[in-house]
């Protein structure tokens, strides 16, 4: 258990839906990661939040958007849903350590299929 | 970051070890080098990293050649648990802008009875 926790385990939508994703990170972790993995894509960064602020994008749609709240956690929104937005989506958490050494913990992830 | 190179999948003997191969020729002098592995659609999960000393702990050992352009990370005794995509990493160690992590291929390591 990484001590990242992500509600939904499962959700299943329509085409044109909008969903929201859910991430708890560690205690005392400032920083969030989300993820998505399709079978075509591998594992991709979408974005990063650090208490509360969004610090880098990766290949992130205009569809999607995320935010962090003062208590830290974190949710993922997705909207106009198609097809191939089905994906495990995985939320990570990490310190700021001065060091610069970022060592990432994940949560279980969120299967999203889209039908 | 600096690319890596691993093989597409290896097999190992259960109580054997496991020695997963890295290249990373165009390693510079700030960037570290991470694994991390998945288990089956499961989280990602850190396993450990190192600069340039070879490092250990609970969980595996990883070496690192003097050059830097290349590593192993070595599971002492590899068990049907251990079956897994493991992946190589590498970035900068410092904190600042993104500190995403890039997600290559990796390699299926499949642990046999």
């Amino acid at each position: 258990d990484s001590g990242v926790t992500q509600t939904p385990k499962h959700l299943i939508t329509a085409t044109g839906q909008r969903v929201t994703l859910r991430c708890s990170p560690r205690s005392g972790d400032l920083s969030v990661y989300w993820y998505q993995q399709s079978l075509d894509q591998g594992l991709q960064f979408l974005i990063q939040y650090y208490n509360g602020e969004e610090r880098a994008k990766g290949n992130i749609l205009e569809r999607f958007s995320a935010q962090q709240f003062p208590d830290l956690h974190s949710e993922l929104n997705l909207s106009s849903l198609e097809l191939g937005d089905s994906a495990l989506y995985f939320c990570a958490s990490s310190v700021a350590p001065t060091s610069g050494i970022n060592e990432q913990y994940f949560g279980p992830g969120t299967r999203l299929t889209v039908t | 970051d600096a690319k890596t190179t691993q093989p597409p999948s290896m097999d190992c003997a259960e109580g054997r070890a496991a020695n997963l191969p890295c290249n990373h020729s165009t390693i510079s002098g700030n960037e570290y080098v991470y694994w991390y592995r998945q288990i089956h659609s499961q989280g990602p999960q850190y396993i450990i990293h190192g600069l340039k000393n070879n490092e250990t702990n609970e969980m595996a050992s990883l070496i690192i050649t003097e050059d830097r352009k290349s590593s192993t990370l070595i599971l002492p005794h590899a068990t049907l648990r251990d079956t897994a995509v493991y992946y190589c990493i590498v970035r900068v160690g410092r904190w600042g802008g993104s500190e995403k992590l890039v997600f290559g291929k990796g390699t299926k390591l499949t642990v046999n009875p």
